[in-house]
């Protein structure tokens, strides 16, 4: 079954604590993608790679942090210095072979909520 | 930053009628792409339209793109309660990224 994972479903961190977001994809996709997505709102970037040990800020990085340690795997941390962390979270990967023309592939989210 | 804004935020209809949604966005794309979102879950895919396209139908979809207005439509015909989700639009301009508007809810009454 190819798809992409994300763990776990529900997170809850309590101020000051980092939290690590899960995010792994068998579908041999080069580029992968966190998005944030508040309440009525659409999703908006925090970090995204196109290779393996590469990735670059998107709109939101402030933060947050990631590695790309493997090709199927991106996790997203979510550090004390981010201040208002209730969101979903949403990984998405998409493949680059044939241009500009890919969808992208989205893992079913994290809840993440501050206590 | 988001580029694309959809119109209208919400809407509501019945089942069997057709639902359309806007989307406009500011800056010269390569394809526009429309995906849904069913409540607390992932966006799905739904089609792709290249900037050099004009009409491109999927089933009971129909999209538009009219980039001299900066601007395409996404018409849901003959509704069902199932197609109750969110739905958003997002530019992809020369990268691999895309940018996504907020969504517009359609609510489709049994």
């Amino acid at each position: 079954d190819g798809g992409i994972t994300q763990s776990p479903k529900y997170l809850f961190r309590k101020e000051g604590q980092n939290v690590t977001l899960s995010c792994e994809q068998n579908l041999n996709h080069d580029a992968m993608y966190w998005y944030r997505q508040d309440p009525g709102q659409g999703l908006r970037l925090i970090y995204y790679s196109q290779i393996v040990n590469d990735f670059q800020k998107g709109d939101i990085a402030e933060g947050y942090s990631v590695s790309r340690e493997k090709k199927e795997s991106f996790p997203l941390t979510v550090t004390s210095a981010q201040k208002n962390p209730t969101a979903f979270y949403l990984c998405a990967s998409r493949g680059l072979a044939g241009g500009w023309d890919n969808e992208q592939f989205f893992g079913p989210g994290t809840r993440l909520t501050v206590l | 930053s988001q580029q694309g804004e959809e119109d209208p935020q919400a809407l509501s209809i019945q089942e069997g009628e057709n639902a359309t949604m806007n989307c406009s966005y500011k800056t010269s794309i390569n394809n526009l792409q429309w995906y849904r979102q069913n409540s607390g879950r992932g966006l799905v895919h739904l089609i792709l339209i290249r900037s050099n396209e004009r009409e491109k139908h999927s089933g009971r979809l129909r999209v538009t793109l009219d980039t001299s207005k900066k601007s395409s439509s996404l018409l849901i015909t003959a509704s069902r309660a199932a197609d109750t989700a969110s739905y958003f639009c997002a530019t992809g301009a020369g990268s691999y990224q895309l940018t996504f508007g907020k969504g517009t809810k359609l609510s489709v009454i049994p």
